[in-house]
């Protein structure tokens, strides 16, 4: 069974539109993160959410709005998407007292 | 800010021989973690060291760490050409902080 799961696991679209990736984790995890990682493999926390509350937004633009429904979900919106926004998102979680994060198998979003 | 910095960046080695990767990193840590990332895969965890800990097993895998050199390395003996991989440090501070991760190295086992 799929741990942390996200969808779609492929993004095409053109700059200045919407879109949304969405992220699931069924180990009962508390705390939730969003990396972007670039075309250079540099892996980066963009969020992370503990019990549905946000905990970090390091300096991502305000177009990215991530939102958790519950402790089991942890999605991202970006708006008037960018040629830069292209990347792999990797949601991932982690346990209360765990260090160790579970992660996605990464969304590759392409920008036109 | 980069945390970590891995050096080789890329090492190619032959299946059979031990694979060797260091990690760099600037500040104060509680945990340094070692990470594979497969092509198009997600990350998928390896091993764990604290700070309070000097060397650590985990089958063919051997992690050792020095806080005063704010150093790790990440040994992989006999390797199998299913090492084929990235191989991430990441260093964590407290609690359930974001790890930060180094830029990987690439390995690459021929068979």
């Amino acid at each position: 069974d799929t741990a942390v799961s996200q969808t779609p696991k492929y993004l095409v679209t053109q700059m200045g539109n919407d879109k949304s990736i969405k992220c699931e984790q069924n180990l009962g995890h508390d705390t939730m993160y969003w990396y972007k990682q670039d075309s250079k493999k540099f892996l980066k926390i963009m969020f992370s959410y503990n019990n549905k509350e946000l905990i970090i937004n390091e300096t991502v633009p305000n177009r990215f709005s991530p939102k958790s429904p519950d402790k089991a979900h942890l999605n991202l919106h970006i708006n008037s998407l960018e040629l830069g926004d292209s990347a792999v998102y990797f949601c991932a979680s982690t346990g209360t007292s765990r260090h160790e994060q579970f992660f996605g198998p990464g969304t590759r979003l392409t920008v036109l | 800010s980069q945390q970590g910095e891995e050096d080789p960046q890329a090492l190619s080695i032959q299946e059979g021989e031990n694979a060797t990767m260091n990690c760099s990193y600037k500040t104060s840590i509680n945990n340094l973690q070692w990470y594979r990332q497969n092509s198009g895969r997600g990350l998928v965890h390896l091993i764990l060291i604290r700070s309070n800990e000097r060397e650590k097993h985990s089958g063919r895998l051997r992690v050792t760490l020095d806080t005063s050199k704010k150093s790790s390395s990440l040994l992989i003996t006999a390797s199998r050409a299913a090492d084929t991989a990235s191989y991430f440090c990441a260093t964590g501070a407290s609690g359930n902080t974001p790890l930060v991760f180094g830029k990987g190295t690439r390995l690459s086992v021929i068979a």
